[in-house]
């Protein structure tokens, strides 16, 4: 009963390559974002997006493409990996616009850019 | 822009004793919440706790509870009868309410002794 999951778990690639991270919630929400963590733990928001539309885009470089196929899934692909792209990402949602203020978080996915 | 300032990167304490996590943010908005995640070794980010701005009465959750104070823009975290289960990283959380955006401190490392 995952209210917030992601698949995979871990993912170890080489630089250069594409990746997609999934993730999908069964909480019924509207609103889903995607966090980075780096290596020192610093946790930063990267996308919001509310019923399928992007409202945070947060300087992230455009090899970075979130897709929404419907409110219960936000993926993130990354194109063209780089070493620097290696943290833990988090996904996280929220009932709605709002009540942004309480993130439920997937268990995160630990990429490793070789 | 919010900043949030967690000046403890690292604390121990022993089993059953008390211990206090501070968190000082900076922001000219009214309206906002306050949080406390924990990170445990399993990645995954937890809400321990929450604060709505506008309520002055501290929130308490079980053996946590802050100590809120909105003039000094200063929220700590207070642990009681620490357990050797609470041995996590401790995230303070500042969300915007009018820009639907988090930000998050820099992680307090919370180790419980036995």
């Amino acid at each position: 009963d995952t209210a917030v999951s992601q698949t995979p778990k871990y993912l170890v690639t080489q630089m250069g390559n594409d990746k997609s991270i999934k993730c999908e919630q069964n909480l019924g929400h509207d609103t889903m974002y995607w966090y980075k963590q780096d290596s020192k733990k610093f946790l930063k928001i990267m996308f919001s997006y509310n019923n399928k539309e992007l409202i945070i885009n947060e300087t992230v470089p455009n090899r970075f493409s979130p897709k929404s196929p419907d409110k219960a899934h936000l993926n993130l692909h990354i194109n063209s990996l780089e070493l620097g792209d290696s943290a833990v990402y988090f996904c996280a949602s929220s009932q709605d616009l709002a009540a942004q203020e309480t993130q439920y978080f997937g268990p995160g996915t630990r990429l490793l850019v070789l | 822009a919010q900043t949030v300032t967690q000046s403890q990167p690292e604390m121990s304490v022993q089993e059953a004793e008390t211990v206090t996590l501070s968190c000082t943010y900076d922001t000219s908005e009214s309206n906002y919440y306050l949080f406390w995640y924990k990170q445990p070794p399993s990645r995954q980010m937890i809400l321990v706790i929450r604060q709505e701005a506008y309520k002055q009465q501290n929130a308490t959750e079980n053996r946590f509870s802050v100590n809120f104070q909105k003039a000094a823009k200063s929220f700590s975290l207070k642990i009681s009868d620490s357990q050797l289960g609470d041995t996590a990283m401790y995230f303070c959380a500042f969300h915007n309410t009018n820009a639907g955006k988090s930000t998050f401190g820099d992680g307090t490392t919370l180790t419980v002794k036995p």
